[in-house]
């Protein structure tokens, strides 16, 4: 069935240190992709999207490129903040799912000062 | 705040007694997801509404819960003797139409069940 792969954590790393999260998925159709990030006591939050083959997501640092070759949409960010320590989840969705997010397990990320 | 708000934040209960959760979404969305998330797992659908149409149920979602949105707005869940098994986090999230179907939808922070 359609689903998604994320790079087992934690992921520990010192501030201003270069982020990759790995993410892939298989998917019958053509998904849009999401990486969802869940803060110390907050509710999951959207943080990126791409709809389709190519597309680059980007938002407070963070990009993510829509890979269809590779099934992959990998997060990275150049330089992390100890606020970004948090948990991240890479998602799909599309007609072909009912609209419904279907969710990687979560890759925890924690940044030391 | 105006997000979306769940209640209880914990429920601690024993095998066998019912639990009710409730959630408020963001009040102009239509829309009204409930999902499940056990450690070190990612959000597992569960349903969802439309308006107060129950559009969608997963296979998850056995006889033993029944979930309702009676005026559109807010939701509950309800788990009738619950097991060991039901223990996880219970997450609501709302979106409008659109945000639905972009993929761009709100979370709460969630229930936490505990069975004992």
């Amino acid at each position: 069935g359609d689903s998604v792969t994320q790079m087992e954590g934690p992921v520990t790393l010192s501030e201003e240190a270069f982020l990759t999260i790995n993410c892939t998925y298989t998917a019958t159709g053509y998904p849009s992709l999401f990486w969802y990030v869940q803060y110390p006591g907050e509710g999951l939050q959207l943080l990126l999207k791409a709809t389709k083959a190519d597309d680059k997501g980007s938002n407070k640092g963070f990009e993510a490129t829509y890979r269809k070759e590779t099934t992959s949409f990998h997060l990275e960010k150049g330089s992390v903040q100890v606020s970004d320590s948090a948990v991240y989840f890479c998602a799909l969705s599309g007609a072909e799912y009912g609209n419904k997010l279907v969710f990687g397990a979560g890759t925890i990320l924690r940044v030391k000062s | 705040d105006t997000g979306v708000s769940q209640d209880p934040r914990h429920k601690i209960t024993k095998r066998g007694q019912n639990v009710t959760f409730r959630c408020d979404p963001i009040s102009e969305h239509n829309r009204l997801y409930w999902y499940r998330q056990t450690l070190g797992q990612g959000p597992e659908f569960l349903t969802y509404f439309q308006n107060e149409a129950q559009l969608e149920k997963s296979r998850l979602l056995s006889d033993r819960f029944s979930a309702e949105r009676p005026k559109g707005s807010f939701s509950t869940l309800e788990i009738q003797r619950t097991e060991q098994g039901d223990s996880a986090m219970y997450l609501c999230a709302s979106s409008s139409k659109r945000g639905g179907r972009t993929g761009e939808l709100f979370f709460g922070e969630g229930s936490r069940l505990t069975v004992l």
